[in-house]
């Protein structure tokens, strides 16, 4: 079993669906990390968050330590999110796999 | 402030030889982590550096690569004798503390 398991892997949107990409994780963490990663392969950071929610733009990550379980969630998507994202643990020690997600104009 | 830095963006080794890859942080982040992600696989942690001190080489395969992050210059991850399948995309990030990471644009090695 992974640390972190997220859902869904891929992810195919309408421009301006509300998205929810979901993280859990069985390991214990002072913090969580969502990452972004487009074609071509460079990565973002994009929330590093130990409790509640934060806002960044169209992005809003939450984290519930209770439950180990994180959201990623973007209001009015737009062509241009379309990318992998990934959640991570542990000071980035463990990585899950990543959602592809393909916003259709 | 420029951010992390990583040379070569590309580098095509053939089989049984060295490989050098470099990260130089962002200015004034002193920790670094460098993380491999295999074609088609995640993101896959290797090894954490503080200057002068390795701190955790948990993801680091044991045989062929090592990496340092001396007190001047840039982070080093070196793999000697590469083979195929260490071709992959190399990624670094720095942090000034132990909290958010920024990463570099990875370098993509290629083994023929």
């Amino acid at each position: 079993k992974n640390e972190v398991e997220q859902s869904p892997q891929n992810l195919t949107a309408q421009e301006g669906e509300f998205i929810t990409i979901n993280c859990s994780y069985s390991v214990g963490i002072s913090a969580l990390h969502w990452l972004q990663q487009h074609p071509g392969g460079g990565i973002v950071s994009l929330f590093m968050l130990s409790s509640g929610k934060k806002k960044h733009g169209r992005l809003i990550a939450t984290i519930n330590i209770q439950e180990k379980h994180s959201s990623l969630h973007i209001t009015a998507s737009h062509p241009r999110d379309s990318a992998v994202y990934i959640c991570a643990v542990a000071n980035q020690f463990y990585f899950g796999t990543g959602t592809s997600l393909t916003v259709i104009p | 402030n420029a951010g992390v830095m990583q040379n070569p963006r590309h580098l095509v080794r053939r089989r049984g030889q060295e490989a050098r890859l470099r990260c130089s942080p962002m200015k004034g982040h002193s920790h670094v982590y460098w993380y491999r992600q295999l074609p088609e696989e995640g993101l896959k942690f290797m090894v954490y550096l503080q200057k002068e001190n390795i701190i955790d080489e948990s993801g680091m395969p044991k045989e062929r690569f090592s990496a340092e992050f001396p007190k001047e210059g840039p982070s080093i991850l070196r793999i000697q004798q590469v083979v195929r399948g260490d071709s992959a995309a190399y990624f670094c990030a720095s942090s000034p503390l132990d909290t958010e990471a920024f990463f570099g644009q990875g370098t993509r090695l290629t083994v023929v």
